[in-house]
């Protein structure tokens, strides 16, 4: 069957930094993406990967292994906006997003 | 990036009454449309798929009857959800795509209470 895991809830401090794990089982691959989602609102898209290693955009940095089927999301300098969720979502063979149930990040002061 | 415009907002609405829902993508032409709900703290789960110009794709469970998706044109998607229940009360979200392998871009989402 087709599974991402991702934990359910990370604490972290103000301008420390964060890494959120995703690993993913699907039948192919074509790509990882993550979100960012407020509560109440739409997800918003922060990065996708194809091949393997780090893309690096601002704070948000996303890393794909794709022979561990693993990725990871790595926030720095974090600030009390960051608070949100973040969903990992792999691409399938059928080009279909398949959802994880997303990590709710809570910063603290 | 692109815009993705959802409207309405929210809605509140009786039960056993239609609500329609729209979805535009405003500056650039999406080719594929995906319709979501979202329960509380729950992930995305995706409810349909619709290309311009043909009929939408359900996916397993969906009542097909009950959310009629059409496409009609390459900058608008509408999502009505027929004879409405509370149980269908939650978080409807669009979301537009040019291709296959470009992102996908979010609607601001519906928030649904049916009384």
């Amino acid at each position: 069957g087709q599974n991402i895991d991702q934990p359910t809830e990370m604490t972290a401090t103000e301008g420390a930094i964060v890494q959120i794990n995703c690993t993913y089982q699907t039948s192919g691959f074509n790509g990882l993406f993550w979100y960012q989602q407020h509560a109440g609102e739409a997800p918003t898209f922060l990065s996708y990967n194809v091949l393997d290693g780090l893309e690096e955009k601002g704070r948000f940095s996303s890393f794909l292994s794709r022979s561990k089927g693993y990725s990871y999301l790595l926030l720095k300098e974090l600030q009390m906006k960051d608070s949100a969720s973040y969903l990992c979502a792999s691409m399938d063979s059928n080009y279909q997003l398949i959802w994880g149930a997303g990590t709710k990040l809570i910063i603290k002061p | 990036g692109a815009v993705v415009s959802q409207h309405p907002s929210w809605v509140i609405c009786k039960s056993g009454t239609s609500v329609k829902i729209e979805c535009r993508s405003l500056d650039f032409q999406a080719t594929t449309m995906f319709w979501y709900r979202q329960f509380p703290k729950q992930s995305l789960m995706l409810m349909a798929t619709s290309n311009e110009g043909s009929k939408a794709t359900y996916e397993q469970g969906v009542e097909k009857d009950k959310f009629l998706i059409n496409h009609a044109s390459l900058t608008l998607s509408t999502l009505t959800v027929t004879s409405a229940h509370p149980e269908d009360s939650s978080f409807y979200i669009c979301s537009a795509s040019a291709g296959t392998f470009t992102e996908a871009f979010f609607g601001q989402g519906t928030r649904l209470t049916v009384v």
